[in-house]
C-alpha cells in the first residue's frame, strides 16, 4: 500500500524554465513532509520541508506547496538548472510503534534539465 | 564534520548466505536508521536504533537484524539471503527529535545471486 505516491517517473524541462514535481499522499496522519534529491551513487540529500500548518515554504529556487484538502504536494524549481538533474523523492514523517519516527518515501521522479 | 559512511559500497552474495553491512554515523548524531531501496522504488524503512536498542521497525522479517554500538555506529545483518534482498541499503543518522536532520550515506549495493 503506497501511502506516498509520485505518479510521474520522469520529467524533462529546459534550462531556465520551471520544474514542477508532484506528490500525493493517502494518510491523514502525515503532518510533516520533506523533499530529497538523489544523484547516482550518492545517498538522498535533504532539500526542503513543509509542516502541515503551512501551505508554502520557500528556499531560494525551491518552493514546496501543500494542499491538505487534496492531500497533494508539489515542488517548484525556478529557474531549473542542469545541475538539478537528479531523482527527487517526496517523503512524509510517520510515528512508529517503537516510539520513533520514520520516513515514508514515494517512488521518486527523475528530473532531467536540458541545457 | 564527517558525514555518514557505509561499507562496503558493493557486494555480491549467494542465496542462503548471511551478510553484514556497516555504517558510521555523522558526528554528533545518536540515532541510526536503515532503509532498503529496491530498483525503481523509494527507500523503505527497515528499523531504527537509539541508545543501542531497536526503537522502531518496518515491515521486514526477523532475519533482518541490527546493532548499534556505543560510538553510535551500526550494523545491519541479513540472514538466509533471498534474491529479493538485492537492493541498495541506505543508512541514515540523525539527532533524536530532529528527523528532518537525517543525513544519508551513499549506500551499499547488495546483489544476491
Amino acid at each position: 500500500d503506497q501511502q506516498v505516491k509520485q505518479n510521474s517517473p520522469s520529467l524533462s524541462v529546459q534550462e531556465g524554465r520551471i520544474s514542477i514535481l508532484n506528490c500525493d499522499y493517502t494518510n491523514s496522519m502525515f503532518d510533516y513532509f520533506l523533499w530529497y534529491k538523489k544523484y547516482p551513487a550518492e545517498g538522498p540529500t535533504f532539500l526542503i520541508s513543509i509542516s502541515s500548518i503551512k501551505d508554502k515554504n520557500e528556499d531560494g529556487r525551491f518552493t514546496v506547496f501543500l494542499n491538505k484538502s487534496a492531500k497533494h504536494l508539489s515542488l517548484h524549481i525556478v529557474p531549473s538548472q542542469p545541475g538539478d538533474s537528479a531523482v527527487y523523492f517526496c517523503a512524509a514523517i510517520l510515528p512508529t510503534q517503537g516510539g520513533s519516527e520514520k520516513l515514508v518515501f514515494g517512488k521518486g521522479t527523475k528530473l532531467t534539465v536540458n541545457p | 564534520e564527517t558525514g555518514v559512511t557505509q561499507s562496503p559500497t558493493h557486494l555480491i552474495k549467494t542465496r542462503g548466505q548471511q551478510v553484514t553491512l556497516r555504517c558510521s554515523s555523522q558526528s554528533g548524531h545518536n540515532t541510526v536508521s536503515w532503509y532498503q531501496q529496491a530498483l525503481g522504488q523509494g527507500p523503505q524503512f527497515i528499523f531504527q536504533y537509539y541508545r543501542e536498542e531497536e526503537n522502531g521497525r518496518g515491515n521486514f522479517p526477523p532475519r533482518f537484524s541490527g546493532l548499534q554500538f556505543p560510538n553510535y555506529s551500526s550494523e545491519l545483518n541479513v540472514n538466509a539471503l533471498e534474491l529479493d534482498d538485492s537492493a541498495l541499503y541506505l543508512c541514515a543518522s540523525s539527532l533524536v527529535g530532529h528527523l528532518y536532520g537525517y543525513t544519508f550515506g551513499s549506500g551499499t549495493r547488495l546483489t544476491v545471486v
